[in-house]
């Protein structure tokens, strides 16, 4: 069974141009989650997704920032116009469907971004 | 304000001696706890976790951690550190949201 998968893992933007990040759940998995490091610091939540539905995106920058998790294929974590201030790692993890507040979530290897 | 609070951001210890990391959430009920694992360039790996029932939690790589509701503490500990243990450790706990909120971590170096 595969992990979560995450793609690419490296990425390299300049300023104002689109950055767009791939996350696969695990199999069976239907929460996926949203997780922004900078450097030195630790994991901050950006936003909780189910099948076609975001279910929290509390932690999600204002501007720029959009997710989705269509019926089919990958989650996706979009950064339009980045700038330097959006180069960190981020991490998608998924959990399996039911109560997902008891679930363990499922960490992928992050997708390292660096905005020149 | 609801949070997790590791309060060092370093720790060294020696191979082969006991280790403990300190993990203080503030939350308004029982929250679910975990410590999860990150080496350099990776991704996060979970150690154990804490729900509810025996205050004392086994996990992986020979990782336990006992919760204590009166100190609201969740700390971490290893009775003997292997040099491959070299890593950054995170405590994190969900509420009734599902969203995990992270401590700052602790990074934790073993000299040989």
């Amino acid at each position: 069974n595969a992990g979560v998968m995450q793609n690419p893992r490296h990425l390299v933007r300049r300023r104002g141009q689109e950055a767009r990040l791939r996350c696969s759940p695990m199999k069976g998995h239907s929460h996926v989650y949203w997780y922004r490091q900078l450097p030195e610091e630790g994991l901050k939540f950006m936003v909780y997704l189910q099948k076609e539905n975001i279910i929290d995106e509390s932690g999600m920058p204002k501007e720029r920032f959009s997710a989705e998790f269509p019926k089919e294929g990958p989650s996706i974590l979009r950064i339009q116009q980045v700038v330097r201030g959006d180069s960190a790692a981020y991490f998608c993890a998924s959990s399996p469907s039911g109560q997902a507040s008891y679930n363990e979530q499922f960490f992928g290897p992050g997708t390292r971004l660096t905005v020149l | 304000a609801q949070s997790v609070t590791q309060p060092d951001i370093h720790i060294t210890v020696s191979e082969g001696a006991s280790l403990e990391l300190r993990c203080n959430y503030s939350y308004g009920a029982t929250p679910y706890l975990f410590w999860y694992v990150q080496s350099p360039g990776q991704g996060l790996q979970l150690l154990l976790k804490y729900f509810s029932g025996d205050t004392l939690v086994q996990g992986i790589k020979g990782f336990e951690a006992e919760f204590k509701r009166s100190q609201s503490s969740f700390n971490l500990r290893k009775p003997s550190v292997h040099w491959s243990d070299a890593a950054e450790y995170f405590c994190a706990y969900t509420g009734t949201a599902s969203k995990l909120t992270f401590g700052t971590g602790t990074r934790l170096q073993v000299t040989l």
